[in-house]
């Protein structure tokens, strides 16, 4: 099946600071979502981003699907910013929607 | 519009029972998959169900069945419960057709302790 790594496992950054998430994939993809984990364990949307860019607000995304990966961009992080971020990837060798998570994120942000 | 609902949130059950979950998804969505994690497997593809009829299934054991009903509601089940069983399982909502995907919503989880 298809593989996600996520990059890097872990940061840590100021208020204020800006970050890049990687996420690469090992086959192509007909669905990708960026999500964010809240300390309650719910999944809270942030993108759903199979190619292209989007942004909201602070956050961005860009997903190269010839390339196999996607980037999440934040900006100007904020103390509220920090959690655990996954990417989870839809792969053409199943039909609906089955998603392959990647290990994740842990972003902290401190004051 | 109301999110994707699971019930219940929290639950403690000893070794052998077995529970019963149970998710309502987005009004208009059909699909319906449920997602384990734990810390040391992270977040596993359990099964999907679309229009009543199991579309995929990941690879857990026989233990682990789901259904779902006409209004789109699913349940899952765990028989036999062992202690790795512990986990957070999540359940998503799509708006999906016959056979592409669509953005999944997940709801908050059912957080199961087995001891």
């Amino acid at each position: 099946g298809i593989q996600v790594e996520q990059s890097p496992p872990d940061l840590i950054l100021q208020e204020g600071a800006n970050s890049t998430l990687r996420c690469n994939f090992s086959d192509s993809v007909n669905n990708l979502q960026w999500f964010h984990q809240n300390p309650w364990g719910q999944l809270i949307n942030l993108f759903y981003i199979p190619s292209g860019t989007k942004q909201n607000g602070r956050l961005s995304a860009t997903t190269v699907a010839t390339e196999r990966y996607s980037l999440l961009y934040i900006s100007s992080s904020q103390t509220t910013d920090s959690g655990v971020y996954f990417c989870a990837v839809g792969g053409w060798e199943t039909s609906g929607s089955r998603l392959t998570f990647g290990e994740g994120t842990q972003l902290t942000v401190n004051p | 519009k109301a999110g994707v609902t699971q019930t219940p949130r929290y639950l403690i059950k000893t070794r052998g029972q077995q529970v019963t979950l149970s998710c309502s998804p987005i009004s208009g969505h059909r699909s319906v998959s449920w997602y384990q994690q734990t810390p040391g497997q992270g977040l596993q593809f359990l099964f999907e169900y679309f229009s009543e009829t199991q579309r995929n299934k990941g690879n857990f054991p026989g233990r682990f069945s789901g259904r779902q009903f006409s209004n789109s509601r699913s349940e899952m089940n765990v028989s036999t419960l062992e202690l790795g069983d512990s986990a957070l399982y999540l359940c998503a909502s799509s708006f999906t057709g016959t056979s592409f995907p669509g953005e999944l919503f997940f709801g908050e989880g059912s957080r199961l302790t087995v001891l």
